[in-house]
């Protein structure tokens, strides 16, 4: 099955910084590749996504690039705020059986200091 | 705006005890996936159904869990028996069938403690 990998596990940044969060995943065939954020004691919410035929995508101040040849993709936020401090989830969407199966990271814990 | 619903929000449970969670999706969608999230991971995919179908169930513990979702529309999650490792934060997430969008919308989970 699938296996995601990401990094880092927490990361603290002075407001304004950019962070940049990075995943690997191990099956060629996932073509489906969500971020999602979610504040403490609250349900994940999606904030971009990206898909296999896409090598990147903005939205404001975040940005998902996909490497596919190298199997990784990566978050990047820039002007980084307060309120962007939150636990961060990738995934990687494969097919199986007609369906499409997601595998989460394990998380990045972003701390912006103010 | 809809949203995933879920009960109950919070769990105590002895060990050895049944417990069962409920979530009933949003309207129209037909995937639906339960998960654990232990604090400090990610969520873990437990059962995955299209419609009335399971899609995938290859992380959920089957000695002791089970799920169903009859009608296509709800679903339940149930254990039985409960152990002090099954202590986390149990999700469930739906979305559109696959040729429209893969983005699922969480609900706001079950906090299940065993003790």
């Amino acid at each position: 099955g699938e296996n995601v990998e990401q990094h880092p596990s927490t990361l603290s940044v002075q407001e304004g910084d950019s962070a940049v969060i990075k995943c690997t995943y191990s099956d060629s065939a996932s073509n489906y590749f969500p971020w999602y954020k979610q504040e403490l004691g609250k349900r994940p919410q999606l904030i971009i996504d990206i898909r296999s035929n896409v090598g990147e995508k903005k939205d404001q101040r975040i940005a998902v690039t996909l490497n596919k040849t190298a199997k990784h993709f990566s978050l990047h936020i820039t002007e980084t705020q307060p309120e962007d401090s939150a636990v961060y989830f990738c995934a990687a969407t494969s097919p199986s059986g007609g369906s499409y199966i997601p595998t989460f990271g394990r998380g990045t814990s972003l701390i912006v200091h103010p | 705006e809809a949203e995933v619903a879920q009960s109950p929000r919070y769990k105590i449970t002895e060990k050895s005890q049944a417990v069962a969670f409920w979530c009933d999706p949003i309207s129209g969608h037909a995937t639906l996936y339960w998960y654990r999230q232990i604090l400090g991971q990610g969520p873990e995919l437990l059962v995955q159904f299209q419609d009335e179908s399971v899609v995938d169930d290859s992380q959920l513990p089957k000695d002791r869990f089970s799920a169903e979702r009859l009608k296509g529309v709800d679903s339940t999650l149930k254990i039985q028996p409960a152990e002090l490792g099954d202590s986390a934060m149990y999700l469930c997430a739906s979305s559109l069938p696959r040729e429209a969008s893969y983005e699922q919308y969480f609900g706001p989970g079950t906090r299940l403690t065993v003790t």
